[in-house]
């Protein structure tokens, strides 16, 4: 049972130009999510979260949006950039959960420059 | 920001032996740790729940005296796949969780990861 998914296995978009990345979720107990970043054979690394009291945040470059009457979140890049090409993941957790992270299935992102 | 080592971050066993990959938060204390696996182009699957002092929480599925998690300290977790199969070769990634300066959420600081190979 996937409870959080990402629908889109890859994105292509041109350098300059914005990326979303979406993400849905199942699980009404999740009350914070977090959009983490992975290069092949590496860790993930942390990019941005949101709590279930915003609807949006915001760091530089990076924006995630959450809509949580549609259980849906995005993460806005712009101006994407050809270092972003890596395998974007979100994530969610609840304090029911223990704070575990559950995370979605990953999209592929690719810059072109 | 916190930074969380893994060790090896490759190894090649044979099918029957035990490995052990450590995970190592370097500039900061964390009493729980997790651990994952993660197959080919797929999602990062939690496998366990690593408590200092205590004894880890597995996932459902997942065998505990298959894979062995021993939290002696606040810096290091480990885990030991024993007795490998080919089908436990993997990436394996630990993560390290820290309360927010806020400290109304965690967040979990990753480490490099370790690809196990069972030949």
């Amino acid at each position: 049972d996937q409870q959080v998914k990402q629908n889109s296995p890859s994105l292509s978009v041109q350098e300059g130009r914005i990326s979303i990345l979406n993400c849905d979720y199942t699980n009404s107990m999740f009350d914070y999510f977090l959009w983490y970043k992975k290069y092949p054979a590496e860790g993930p690394t942390f990019l941005i979260s949101i709590s279930s009291i915003k609807d949006k945040n915001e760091d530089g470059r990076f924006t995630v949006f959450l809509n949580k009457s549609a259980k849906h979140l995005s993460l806005h890049i712009v101006p994407s950039q050809p270092g972003d090409s890596a395998v974007y993941f979100c994530a969610a957790s609840g304090r029911s959960s223990g704070d575990k992270l559950t995370f979605g299935t990953g999209t592929r992102l690719a810059v072109r420059p | 920001g916190a930074v969380v080592s893994q060790h090896p971050s490759r190894v090649i066993c044979k099918s029957g032996t035990s490995v052990k990959i450590e995970c190592r938060s370097l500039d900061f204390q964390a009493t729980t740790m997790f651990w994952y696996r993660q197959f080919p182009k797929q999602s990062l699957m939690l496998m366990a729940t690593s408590n200092e002092g205590s004894k880890a929480t597995y996932e459902q599925g997942v065998e505990k005296d298959k894979f062995l998690i021993n939290h002696a300290s606040l810096t290091l977790s480990t885990l030991t796949v024993t007795s490998a199969h080919p089908e436990d070769s993997s990436f394996y990634i630990c993560s390290a969780r820290v309360l927010l300066r806020a400290g109304k959420h965690y967040e979990q600081y990753f480490g490099p990861g370790t690809r196990l190979t069972v030949t």
